[in-house]
């Protein structure tokens, strides 16, 4: 979905680097969400954003750290990269009324 | 939490054929149901999603149902076409609470021409 774009689309690092995944959006949602997805794994929540000054841990935060800097602006971070950090990452917003949530196009990560 | 398990993981139809994946759920709060497409190299899709008032649903070729008894919910394709092949998501929510989704594990469909 156009509205909400993420960069960069594909990464590799190595191990203990540290790694920004940014994402923005256009739809003038309040809540944002970050999302790892691993092969048979689904997609697991890391950390969600309801408005600026409202950060909440999801299912899998260790390892990871969020910033939400605007409205539209919700960043990801991996202060310390590891191999099992390797995985496909996902923005998403969310209207309340609708409980639908948007998704970017993904941000490949692979750590080395 | 909430767990959301999804059956089946593959699934390969003829084109025409008819496509059904189940979910169940755990939490009995839970009462917003979506499924979702992911198609290569893109995210997930909202292609229908139904509430806990309603027992189903249907888009054009699209049905979903929900049994809230048993705490299963089903998205059905009929008049199967190529470009349904995808992987498919289905999620729960309990939307009154801030819309935290819980998603299952995907089904990888694929529709053979």
């Amino acid at each position: 979905d156009a509205d909400v774009t993420q960069t960069p689309r594909n990464r590799i690092t190595k191990t203990g680097k540290r790694i920004m995944l940014e994402c923005s959006q256009t739809k003038g949602h309040d809540r944002m969400y970050w999302y790892r997805q691993d092969p048979g794994l689904g997609l697991q929540l890391i950390y969600y954003s309801f408005d600026v000054k409202d950060i909440n841990k999801g299912e899998i935060s260790d390892g990871y750290s969020v910033s939400r800097q605007a409205q539209a602006k919700f960043s990801l971070s991996l202060e310390s990269a590891i191999p099992n950090q390797t995985a496909l990452y996902f923005c998403a917003t969310s209207d309340p009324d609708r409980h639908t949530q948007y998704f970017g196009p993904g941000t490949r990560l692979t750590v080395l | 939490g909430e767990n959301v398990e999804q059956h089946p993981s593959t699934l390969s139809v003829q084109e025409g054929d008819s496509a059904v994946i189940k979910c169940t759920y755990s939490d009995s709060a839970s009462n917003y149901f979506p499924w979702y497409k992911q198609e290569l190299g893109k995210g997930p899709q909202l292609i229908i999603d139904i509430r806990s008032n309603v027992g189903e649903k249907k888009d054009q070729r699209i049905a979903v149902t929900l049994n809230k008894t048993a705490k299963h919910f089903s998205l059905h394709i009929t008049e199967t076409q190529p470009e349904d092949s995808a992987v498919y998501f289905c999620a729960a929510s309990k939307g009154n609470t801030g819309n935290q989704f819980y998603f299952g594990t995907g089904t990888s469909l694929t529709v053979i021409p």
